[in-house]
Order: structure tokens, then C-alpha cells, then sequence
């Protein structure tokens, strides 16, 4: 089985400064990882995925996530944050074998200050 | 082109009354999920069709729910004897194939009172 726990329910930054979203996993095989953003009203967007190719991960927005197989986690972060980018994030884990039963975090809601 | 789109967006019922919901996955996907979003929570996976047929129903809380896919495009998620416990936002992805990217709809919010 796999699981994901995002380890901050809500993260709060000043625009312009860097965002830090933290994911851990446990798998017992290897997974597949993604980070998806949920805007009010609107549909889940795919962020980025990670699939086993380069273990640094570069999606849409300017947001990247590194995948560490040693520490178990796949933090996301951006450098510098928009006032856009205030929306709730899910970190998201797959079997390779099962992919397309994706398992969600609970979510973490990033709050954007001017 | 048109995304996933979801029917109706909110939907209150009573306790014990029959709902049904509908997804209408972007053109020419062949693959179609259902998931859950309960508050607070991300969303739990509920059923995953390849064409008309349900590929996995495993992850579908008990008998009263259920879900059809008859011509391997919309699909129709639903719920008899509605329990309070139901009420959720159910949201519906769609995709090119199994492995690929799953586009989510808007969900609908359902309520039950």
C-alpha cells in the first residue's frame, strides 16, 4: 500500500518570497509522485509528476519538487510566490503497477500575503 | 478543446433519496475515474473505467453506490438510500489512457440533509 502525508495543513508567505511545501511518502514499490493545485471552484490542475527520470522535477508557474528516495519525500517549492498562487496543493503518490489509483494528502493551503 | 465538465455542480438531497451525477470526460479519453473529496481531506479514488467497462470498483464505499459508463464516454456515478455520511464533493478525471495525466472536473458538491 501506499500513503502521503503532507506534514503542513496550511503554509502562509509574503509574495515574493520562496514557498516550501512538504511531502513524504511510504510505498513499497516505486511510485509514481505528482503535485496537483486546487483553486477555489475549479477542477484539480496537474503541477508536476515525477516517473523515475531526472529526480529533480520542474512543472508549471515556476513551482519544482526534488524526489529524495532516502529521506522519502517529495518537498515542492517556488522561489519566489505570486498572489495567484494562493490555492490549496496535493502531494499524490501511484504504484507503477497500479497508476492510475492516485492516493492524495490531505492537502496543504498556501496563503499568499501582499 | 472543452475540459471535464460535471452535472449539476450542487446537488441537496434528503436522507434516504436517490442521486445521480454526471461526468462528461474530454473528448476521445478512454479512461475515466471517480473520486471523493470529503472536507478537510483529499480526494479518496472511488472507481476507474477503461471504455465501458469498470476496471476497478474497489474503491467504492458500499452497494448503494454505484456507476455506469454505457458508451465509453459520459458516466453517470450513483447513490441510492443517500446517508448523511455521503455528502461530499465528487469529483470526476479523465485521461488518454491509464498511465497518463488525469484532468479533473469542477466536482459536484453534494449535500444531504
Amino acid at each position: 500500500a501506499q500513503s502521503v502525508t503532507q506534514l503542513d495543513s496550511h503554509v502562509s508567505v509574503s509574495e515574493g518570497t520562496p514557498v516550501l511545501l512538504r511531502c513524504n511518502y511510504s510505498s513499497s514499490y516505486s511510485p509514481s509522485l505528482f503535485w496537483y493545485v486546487q483553486h477555489p471552484n475549479k477542477g484539480l490542475q496537474l503541477l508536476l509528476k515525477y516517473t523515475s527520470a531526472a529526480t529533480l522535477v520542474k512543472g508549471i508557474n515556476g513551482f519544482e519538487a526534488e524526489f529524495k528516495k532516502s529521506e522519502t519525500s517529495f518537498h515542492l517549492t517556488k522561489p519566489s510566490a505570486h498572489m495567484s498562487d494562493a490555492a490549496e496543493y496535493f502531494c499524490v503518490v501511484s504504484l507503477r503497477s497500479n497508476d492510475y489509483k492516485l492516493s492524495f494528502g490531505a492537502g496543504t493551503t498556501v496563503t499568499v500575503r501582499a | 478543446g472543452a475540459g471535464v465538465s460535471q452535472t449539476p455542480s450542487n446537488k441537496v438531497t434528503e436522507k434516504g433519496k436517490y442521486v445521480e451525477l454526471r461526468c462528461d470526460p474530454i473528448s476521445g479519453h478512454t479512461a475515466l475515474y471517480w473520486y471523493r473529496q470529503s472536507l478537510g481531506q483529499g480526494p479518496e479514488f472511488l472507481i476507474y473505467f477503461q471504455g465501458t467497462g469498470a476496471a476497478d470498483d474497489s474503491g467504492l464505499p458500499n452497494d448503494r453506490f454505484f456507476a455506469v459508463r454505457p458508451e465509453g464516454s459520459v458516466s453517470t456515478l450513483k447513490i441510492q438510500r443517500t446517508e448523511r455520511g455521503d455528502s461530499a464533493v465528487y469529483l470526476c478525471a479523465s485521461s488518454d489512457g491509464q498511465r497518463e495525466t488525469q484532468y479533473f472536473g469542477p466536482g459536484t458538491r453534494l449535500l444531504v440533509l
